[in-house]
Order: structure tokens, then C-alpha cells, then sequence
């Protein structure tokens, strides 16, 4: 099984400033099928990035999504109130799927 | 618009069975294979397995074999999850997932928590 890890575990920014978001695989992620998932206190969660850079539908433009093999990266580039949540990334490949522990941004 | 509305939180006692069901609305509802995923307390999303809605397939992962049992209403386009033999390890939120592909998940239900204690 791939194991994911996230960091940090706790973010802590301001409105406005930029968010990097690392998640970093054990093994080499599969035609880089990792996505990233924003969770709002009380609600579903939301997919946010797909195939590592894809934005999923009405996700705004600010989030974007890098990386391969190992290394991956979600950028927000200015921190909007709502965005602040939990973030998870998950590997999605063919045969087998994992999720990282999360990153929880808080506002500062 | 794409819905996944889930039951409300229950409280069980150890040994005992939980169904969570799942309720779709909004898209062609045996098209897309429907998974579910919890997390416990201070733990990491946990795979449980998932139900193909069209012929009722299911595949479930290897922890929970035996002890899990997804079904479908195709009638009321809702989606169960069966666990037994609860022990207190099994208190987390479950989410209900539409598969857009593999196991990319692209609609969530709200969670449902299960606490499970005697």
C-alpha cells in the first residue's frame, strides 16, 4: 500500500497570503492519479484537484495542483475566509487507494 | 445538482449491527459506482469498500470483509452500509462517495457518526 504524508499538519495563515500544501508518497504514485479533497467544518467534502493539476468542476482558479512521482504540492494563492479547512490528498490508482492524515489550515 | 444525503448519527453498543443508508438524487443513478469511507477519531480516511449500483457488485477491502454488507434500492436510488459485530474502534464519521473513476471521488454524502459504546 502507498503511504501518503502530509505536512504540515497545521497550517496557520492569514487572509490573502499563499498556501503550499505538501503531500509525499512512499512509492511512486501511479500516472500520477493523486487528488486533493478540501473539508469544510460540517459539510461533505469537496474534490478539489485531480490527475495531480486538473481542477474539478467550479473549483476557483486560485487552487492549483502540482507534482509527480513522489512530490506533490497544492498552491492556494490567496487565502479567501472560506478556505480555510481540512485538506486531504488521496492516490487513486487502479488497483488500490490511500489517503494522506489531512492538513488543517487555520486562520492565524 | 449531484446530492448524497446520509442518515443521521446513531449510538450503538458493542457486538451490535449499524446501517447507514445514503439517499442520490441529481444524476442517472446506476452509472456510477457508489464507495464508502470513514474516519475515526484522530485517524486518517479509511477505504471500506464500494457497491456497483447497476448490477449490485460490490467490492469490499480486506479488514472489513465479512463484517460489511453494501446494498442498493435502485427504486428510491439509495445506497446501505451493513456493519456488524461493532467494537468501539468503529466509532467514526462514514461518508457515502459517488466513483467518478477507479476510486476517485467526486460527490460526498455529509457523514454519519457512529459512536459505538456500552
Amino acid at each position: 500500500e502507498i503511504v501518503l504524508t502530509q505536512s504540515p499538519g497545521t497550517l496557520s495563515l492569514s487572509p490573502g497570503e499563499r498556501a503550499t500544501l505538501s503531500c509525499r508518497a512512499s512509492q511512486s504514485v501511479t500516472s500520477n492519479y493523486l487528488a486533493w479533497y478540501q473539508r469544510r467544518p460540517g459539510q461533505a467534502p469537496r474534490l478539489l484537484i485531480y490527475g495531480a493539476s486538473t481542477r474539478a468542476t467550479g473549483i476557483p482558479d486560485r487552487f492549483s495542483g502540482s507534482g509527480s512521482g513522489t512530490d506533490f504540492t497544492l498552491t492556494i494563492s490567496r487565502l479567501e475566509p472560506e478556505d480555510f479547512a481540512v485538506y486531504f490528498c488521496q492516490q487513486y490508482g487502479r488497483s488500490a487507494s490511500s489517503f494522506g492524515q489531512g492538513t488543517n489550515l487555520e486562520i492565524k | 445538482q449531484v446530492q448524497l444525503v446520509q442518515s443521521g448519527a446513531e449510538v450503538k453498543k458493542p457486538g451490535a449491527s449499524v446501517k447507514v443508508s445514503c439517499k442520490t438524487s441529481g444524476y442517472t443513478f446506476s452509472t456510477y459506482n457508489m464507495h464508502w469511507v470513514r474516519q475515526a477519531p484522530g485517524q486518517g480516511l479509511e477505504w471500506m469498500g464500494m457497491i456497483n449500483p447497476s448490477g449490485a457488485g460490490t467490492t469490499y477491502a480486506q479488514k472489513f470483509q465479512g463484517r460489511v454488507t453494501m446494498t442498493r434500492d435502485t427504486s428510491t436510488s439509495t445506497v446501505y452500509m451493513d456493519l456488524s459485530s461493532l467494537i468501539s474502534e468503529d466509532t467514526a464519521v462514514y461518508y457515502c462517495a459517488r466513483g467518478l473513476w477507479t476510486w476517485l471521488l467526486d460527490y460526498w454524502g455529509q457523514g454519519t457518526l457512529v459512536t459505538v459504546s456500552s
